[in-house]
């Protein structure tokens, strides 16, 4: 079953606005990490935040992470049409042993 | 190899008939993953290898599937008996000892049964 849900489900946007994308999960976790993927194929990690850690930054990239809500959210500043691609939160659920994706937000940048 | 590697890229198969996809991890890595990906879907988790601990098959959506891992590196992933509803990207991926380490994801064996 799917642990994360992420809204919103698809967004559009214009190149040099930010992105924001949000996911919502159901158990206490160990880290949470975000994923890219073109065209429906491999994925690529992004980032990963402990769950003692409540921001983390990587260039363009800033997450959150709220455990009192069970939630998380992924900012990309100033976008590009490039950004174009599915974003996909997958949580390391605490005692469990795999990680388990959500369903994934198709972001679309206009140049 | 520097990544995950998986074979076929592309397959098409008539329904009734088994297939087999293979996926070499990155060298080194224990944990190995199966998951199954339908158009324009999110990722459905099919079972999961960790050293040589007995895998989580949990995921597997029926007796048609089946997953083996010989030698704690290379895995095939068998369907037997296709159905169009099996139809999807099957996504292999490899960590370094488990889900608290990044992840790396193959480029998928795209099935399509007719």
């Amino acid at each position: 079953s799917q642990q994360g849900e992420e809204d919103p489900q698809a967004l559009s946007i214009q190149e040099g606005e930010n992105a924001t994308m949000n996911c919502s999960y159901k158990t206490s976790i160990n880290n949470l990490q975000w994923y890219r993927q073109n065209s429906g194929r491999g994925l690529v990690h992004l980032i990963l935040i402990r769950s003692n850690e409540r921001e983390k930054h990587s260039g363009r990239l800033r997450v959150t992470l709220d455990t009192s809500k069970k939630s998380s959210s992924l900012l990309i500043t100033a976008s590009r049409a490039a950004d174009t691609a599915s974003y996909f939160c997958a949580t390391d659920p605490a005692g469990g042993d795999k990680l388990i994706f959500g369903t994934g937000t198709r972001l679309q940048v206009f140049p | 190899g520097a990544g995950v590697s998986q074979s076929p890229s592309n397959k098409v198969t008539e329904k009734g008939k088994d297939v087999e996809l293979r996926c070499d991890p990155i060298s080194g890595h224990t944990a190995l993953y199966w998951y199954r990906q339908s158009l324009g879907q999110g990722l459905e988790f099919l079972i999961y290898f960790q050293g040589n601990s007995a895998p989580d098959k949990s995921g597997l959506p029926s007796d048609r599937f089946s997953a083996e891992r010989t030698g704690g590196s290379v895995s095939t992933l068998t369907i037997q008996r296709t159905q169009q509803e099996d139809s999807a990207v099957y996504l292999c991926a490899s960590s370094f000892r488990g889900p608290g380490n990044t992840i790396y994801f193959g480029e998928g064996s795209w099935l399509t049964v007719v």
